[in-house]
């Protein structure tokens, strides 16, 4: 199994530009989570999923969509990048709520 | 106040110390899961519990649910075991709430 997949690694955007982060994985799991990482402030919960068709905001939810089409996929959207979204996103997924989480090795974004 | 509370926040250690880590949540929770990221950026779950103890190898977890209060210990401490440790309190769909995180630093 390859776990949980995202791409790309880094990733360099100007202002205003959009871009998806690509999240995957290849465990069947029904929880799938995004969180964004900044210094001092700790991981913070972007949007998750309970399911296919499912998704719901988290704590930091301004400037990006989610969509979960299959099981697999949770694909982030940053609709109209800005500096303040530089940070650096990690996806996760579990088999349910009172199982472990798999974390991603996170992608590296910065908004110039 | 934060809803996941870590301490201490910096902790430096010589190698062989016994090492703890407190968390303390203040909100109703699933399971309590104890991560840990190395200076690569990388994320492993190490423990996740509802109740009691948990040990692997060195590493020992806690919980007292009653108290809302969750320790992480580390016996024969390593400089491998240098990293930042996260305490994570799971809500009742899957998502996580996180502690700022302990970074530890152990000397040779």
């Amino acid at each position: 199994n390859a776990g949980v997949t995202q791409t790309p690694k880094f990733q360099v955007l100007k202002t205003g530009q959009s871009m998806t982060l690509q999240c995957a994985q290849d465990m069947n799991h029904e929880y799938m989570s995004w969180y964004r990482q900044d210094p001092g402030m700790g991981l913070r919960l972007i949007h998750y999923s309970v399911g296919a068709g499912i998704t719901d905001q988290g704590e930091v939810p301004n400037g990006y969509n989610v969509s979960r089409s299959t099981t697999e996929d949770f694909p982030l959207r940053l609709l109209s990048a800005a500096p303040s979204q530089t940070s650096v996103y990690f996806c996760a997924s579990s088999y349910s709520n009172r199982n472990e989480q798999y974390f991603g090795p996170g992608t590296r974004l910065t908004v110039t | 106040k934060n809803e996941v509370e870590q301490s201490p926040q910096n902790l430096t250690a010589q190698e062989g110390e016994f090492i703890t880590i407190n968390c303390s949540y203040s909100v109703g929770i699933s399971a309590l899961h104890w991560l840990q990221q190395h200076p690569g950026g990388g994320i492993v779950s190490l423990f996740m519990l509802s109740s009691g103890k948990k040990k692997h190898g060195r590493l020992i977890a806690t919980i007292n649910i009653q108290e809302k209060h969750s320790s992480l210990h580390i016996t024969a401490s390593h400089p491998r075991d240098s990293a930042v440790y996260i305490c994570a309190v799971g809500g009742s769909q899957g998502n996580l709430i996180f502690g700022k995180g302990t970074k530890l630093s152990v000397k040779p």
